[in-house]
């Protein structure tokens, strides 16, 4: 497809335990987004890629939250010993070039910690 | 935290009236986007305005964008339900990255 995909679309966890999500963006795009919203919220943003350049993390909730992209490839976000708080839709982004340019989001990945 | 803050939150219209829908933020920005959101999914762009333009038009839509006040507006012309979304607004600073307001809901009655 030439979409940005989301994997899984929803994840089921229970309270301390790990989860990782998947993020296919669409290909040729340098930058990668991923953002999370949670219920009637606005978008939060979490972390940036691009290129080979050093991540801007600045969003990361807490040291809980980590995200890897290996080169301008796939991308996971890794979520550990899951709390309640962080039930919310995580939604991922591409972008063709870093700036002045539209992104395009994934279906985002819906996660429930019970 | 987020720059940008929409109002309203919440609008409710007929069919066939406009809609407008306002965003302000607070640094100075690159561009500003504003984006739809059916179901609480994915996002879709609408349109993006840069720092040195003061109107844009795309079929029903026009935005306005004023940096002397940080604000912007979205216009959507002879609504239909279709147009039922949340619409927000994003602006772009240095680094490429997105920062979006809270969102405005639309509700469209035919």
């Amino acid at each position: 497809g030439a979409g940005v995909s989301q994997s899984p679309s929803n994840k089921v966890t229970e309270k301390g335990k790990d989860v990782e999500l998947r993020c296919d963006p669409i290909s040729g795009h340098t930058a990668l987004y991923w953002y999370r919203q949670r219920l009637g919220q606005g978008l939060e943003f979490l972390i940036y890629f691009q290129g080979n350049s050093a991540p801007d993390k600045s969003g990361l909730p807490s040291d809980r939250f980590s995200a890897e992209r290996t080169g301008e490839s796939v991308s996971t976000l890794t979520i550990q010993r899951t709390q309640q708080e962080d039930s919310a839709v995580y939604l991922c982004a591409s972008r063709l070039d870093p700036s002045g340019r539209e992104q395009y989001f994934g279906p985002g990945t819906r996660l429930t910690v019970t | 935290s987020q720059q940008g803050e929409e109002d309203p939150q919440a609008l409710s219209i007929q069919e066939g009236e406009n809609a407008t829908m306002n965003c302000s933020y607070k640094t100075s920005i690159n561009n500003l986007q504003w984006y739809r959101q059916n179901s609480g999914r994915g996002l879709v762009h609408l349109i993006l305005i840069r720092s040195n333009e003061r109107e844009k038009h795309s079929g029903r839509l026009r935005v306005t964008l004023d940096t002397s006040k940080k604000s912007s507006s979205l216009l959507i012309t002879a609504s239909r339900a279709a147009d039922t979304a949340s619409y927000f607004c994003a602006t772009e600073g240095q680094g490429g990255k997105l920062i979006f307001g809270q969102g405005t809901e639309l509700s469209v009655k035919p």
